[in-house]
């Protein structure tokens, strides 16, 4: 089957560095989305990675491990309204998203 | 730029009453189109989608349907809501020019089955 594993909540402090893990089994692969979710809001997309490796996008970045299905994000510099859920979610062979249940991050100050 | 509208925002509704939600996309031609379900403090289920015109298919066997009468209009509806069917329902589409299946969603309807 396929299946899509993050924590389901973390904390952090204000100004500190949180990563939040992903691992994914599916039916082939075309890449891992994440995705911030304030809460009663839609979902908005953070990132994309198909490839092996680090992207970085200001205090966002985004890793990708294809042989271990297994990526994180990495949240630097955190400030209160980075408190969110956040989705991880990878496209399988027939280009359609499996959803995690996503990570809802508390920011305290 | 693309948009998408859902409405309503909200909705409370009986049980075994029906229902009709409604998604329009802006500023794009062809899109692929979903609809979503999310529980509250869960992921996201997706329920159906559609590559084009009057071509849908469902992800979860139930009592919701959905039709695409137009390009960018999509449409998701039940005869008889059950009290399960509370939630948040998100419409999304991919985005033109974007050669991986990024998804842009719309605001959603909160609904409520009482």
């Amino acid at each position: 089957g396929q299946n899509i594993d993050q924590p389901t909540e973390m904390t952090a402090t204000e100004g500190a560095i949180v990563q939040i893990n992903c691992t994914y089994q599916t039916s082939g692969f075309n890449g891992l989305f994440w995705y911030q979710q304030h809460a009663g809001e839609a979902p908005t997309f953070l990132s994309y990675n198909v490839l092996d490796g680090l992207e970085e996008k200001g205090r966002f970045s985004s890793f990708l491990s294809r042989s271990k299905g297994y990526s994180y994000l990495l949240l630097k510099e955190l400030q209160m309204k980075d408190s969110a859920s956040y989705l991880c979610a990878a496209l399988d062979s027939n280009y359609q998203l499996i959803w995690g249940a996503g990570t809802k991050l508390i920011i305290k100050p | 730029s693309q948009t998408i509208h859902q409405w309503p925002a909200t909705l409370v509704q009986p049980v075994g009453s029906p229902l009709s939600l409604e998604c329009t996309v802006e500023g794009t031609s062809n899109p692929n189109l979903y609809w979503y379900r999310q529980a509250a403090g869960r992921g996201l289920q997706l329920l159906f989608y559609s590559v084009g015109i009057g071509q849908i298919s469902s992800e979860v066997p139930q009592n919701l349907s959905a039709s695409r009468p137009q390009d960018r209009q999509f449409i998701l509806s039940s005869k008889k809501l059950l009290l399960s069917d509370s939630g948040f329902y998100l419409c999304a589409s991919t985005i033109a020019g974007r050669d991986y299946n990024e998804q842009f969603f719309g605001p959603g309807t909160r609904l409520t089955v009482l």
